[in-house]
């Protein structure tokens, strides 16, 4: 199975800040991640698929990068409404998948 | 729009089977373009992918869960369901169902969700 690995786990920001996100894949899954947004008692929501392209209606501070075994997902300024844990997915072994660990972004 | 609601026990005693229904809404199941998957996570944990199945009864299974997952489809009723056998506390968990996308894997990815029911192993 492609194991994925999220770093850092947990990071602390405040409201305007720039964060990133990493996520490894164990093996090339090519440009097949996705980016979920999981808030607490809540479903996880689609943001990122294929790496780069946003949903239609996610906000354009979000934005997703990386190929082979290297992603990332950049908050461009942090707003409120963006602390959430952010779990990657990939779809290489389609249709099986696996998720990364989750990373939990807390207000500083 | 499409939406998922998950139904069943919230409490399944250990060593049984655990059943729930996703009810699909405002949309077909019956869609070449789609997988209909069932997703879990342990309170505080993350998010693990436990099987799917095309409207045609055709499964897919986490193979770390094989041999005690079953997942299946009733079209005529928009729905399908998984069953779990065999479960212990680890089982405990938030079940989400949620439509995946089908046709490679640019197209795989799990949108929209349900809201996710919580099910606790217990005596």
């Amino acid at each position: 199975d492609i194991q994925m690995t999220q770093s850092p786990s947990s990071l602390s920001a405040s409201v305007g800040d720039r964060v990133t996100i990493t996520c490894r894949a164990s093996q090339s899954i090519s440009n097949y991640l996705n980016w979920y947004q999981q808030k607490p008692g809540k479903a996880p929501k689609l943001l990122i698929y294929a790496a780069s392209n946003l949903l239609s209606g996610v906000p354009s501070r979000f934005s997703g990068s990386g190929s082979e075994t290297d992603f990332a997902l950049t908050i461009s300024s942090l707003q409120p409404e963006d602390f959430a844990t952010y779990y990657c997915q990939q779809s290489y072994s389609t249709p099986r998948v696996t998720f990364g660990q989750g990373t939990r972004l807390d207000i500083k | 729009q499409l939406q998922l609601q998950e139904s069943g026990p919230g409490l399944v005693k250990p060593s049984e089977t655990l059943s729930l229904t996703c009810t699909v809404s405002g949309g077909s199941i019956s869609s070449s373009y789609y997988y209909w998957a069932w997703i879990r996570q342990p309170p505080g944990e993350g998010l693990e992918w436990l099987g799917g199945i095309y409207y045609t009864g055709s499964t897919y299974y986490n193979s770390s869960l094989k041999t005690r997952v079953t997942i299946s489809v009733d079209t005529s009723k928009n729905f399908f369901s998984l069953n779990l056998n065999s479960v212990t506390a680890a089982d405990t968990a938030v079940y989400y169902c949620a439509r995946q996308g089908r046709g490679g894997p640019t197209n795989n990815r799990f949108d929209p969700w349900g809201r996710g029911t919580l099910v606790t192993v217990s005596s």
